[in-house]
C-alpha cells in the first residue's frame, strides 16, 4: 500500500517568513495529492491539492509543487501569519482505485510574532 | 460541500464497554470513510463503508472490533467494541466531495476517552 512520509514534524517561523513542508510517497500509481490544515480541536480541512498531471499550483499565499519522478511534493506558505499556525497533513491517493487517502505524519507549524 | 454530522462529539467510556458513533451526511454518497486519529497523531483509515455491502477494512482493523453499518446512502455507524484505553482517539467520518475529485470532507469527529 501507499506510504507517505512528511518532514519536518515541527516548524517554527517568524511572521512574514516562508514555510516549506515536504512529503514523499511510495506508490507511483498515486495521482492526487491534497494538503489539509487542522486547527486545534477542529476537523482537517483541505487547503490546496494537486493532481499528477500538474507540476505546480498556487492559491494566494499557498503553493504546492509535485515531482512525480522523485515522488515528492511540497507545500509552500509565503508571508506567514499567526492564523497559519496549525498542524498540516499531506496525503496521497489513487482516485481510480477506491479513493483511499493515506496521510503523512503531520507538521506542527507555529508562526511567531 | 457536504455537511457531515457526527454523534457523539465526545464521550468518556469505561473499559470493556462498546460505543456506537453515528455519521449523517446531508446528501447521498456512495462511499463513506472512517478514520482514527490518536492523540497527537495522523489520520489512519479504519475502513471504507459502501451502501449495500460489507465494509472494507484496512490492515490492522477487524470487523469484530470495529463493526460498521451502512443502511442507506446518507448514514453510517462505527462501533468501537470492548474498549481499552488504547482506543482513546478521535474517530472521524468522511465522504468524497465528488466521485472523481479525491477530496475528502470530514465530520467534526468523535473524541473518545476510555478509562
Amino acid at each position: 500500500g501507499e506510504n507517505v512520509e512528511q518532514h519536518p514534524s515541527t516548524l517554527s517561523v517568524q511572521e512574514g517568513d516562508s514555510a516549506v513542508i515536504k512529503c514523499t510517497y511510495s506508490d507511483s500509481a498515486s495521482n492526487y495529492f491534497p494538503w489539509y490544515k487542522q486547527e486545534l480541536g477542529k476537523r482537517p480541512q483541505l487547503i490546496i491539492d494537486i493532481r499528477s498531471n500538474v507540476g505546480e499550483k498556487k492559491d494566494q499565499r499557498i503553493a504546492v509543487t509535485l515531482n512525480k519522478t522523485a515522488k515528492h511534493f511540497s507545500l509552500h506558505i509565503t508571508e506567514t501569519q499567526p492564523e497559519d499556525s496549525a498542524v498540516y497533513f499531506c496525503a496521497a491517493s489513487f482516485t481510480g482505485g477506491g479513493n483511499k487517502l493515506t496521510f503523512g505524519t503531520g507538521t506542527q507549524l507555529k508562526v511567531e510574532l | 460541500s457536504a455537511v457531515i454530522s457526527q454523534k457523539p462529539s465526545r464521550d468518556i467510556c469505561q473499559r470493556g464497554t462498546s460505543l456506537t458513533i453515528q455519521c449523517q451526511v446531508d446528501s447521498q454518497v456512495t462511499m463513506m470513510f472512517w478514520y482514527r486519529q490518536q492523540p497527537g497523531q495522523s489520520l489512519t483509515l479504519i475502513a471504507t463503508a459502501n451502501q449495500g455491502s460489507e465494509a472494507t477494512y484496512e490492515s490492522g482493523f477487524v470487523i469484530d472490533k470495529f463493526p460498521i453499518s451502512r443502511p442507506n446512502l446518507t448514514f453510517s455507524t462505527l462501533t468501537v467494541s470492548n474498549m481499552s484505553p488504547e482506543d482513546s482517539s478521535i474517530y472521524l467520518c468522511s465522504v468524497l466531495a465528488g466521485a472523481y475529485t479525491g477530496e475528502l470532507f470530514f465530520g467534526e469527529g468523535s473524541r473518545l476517552t476510555v478509562l
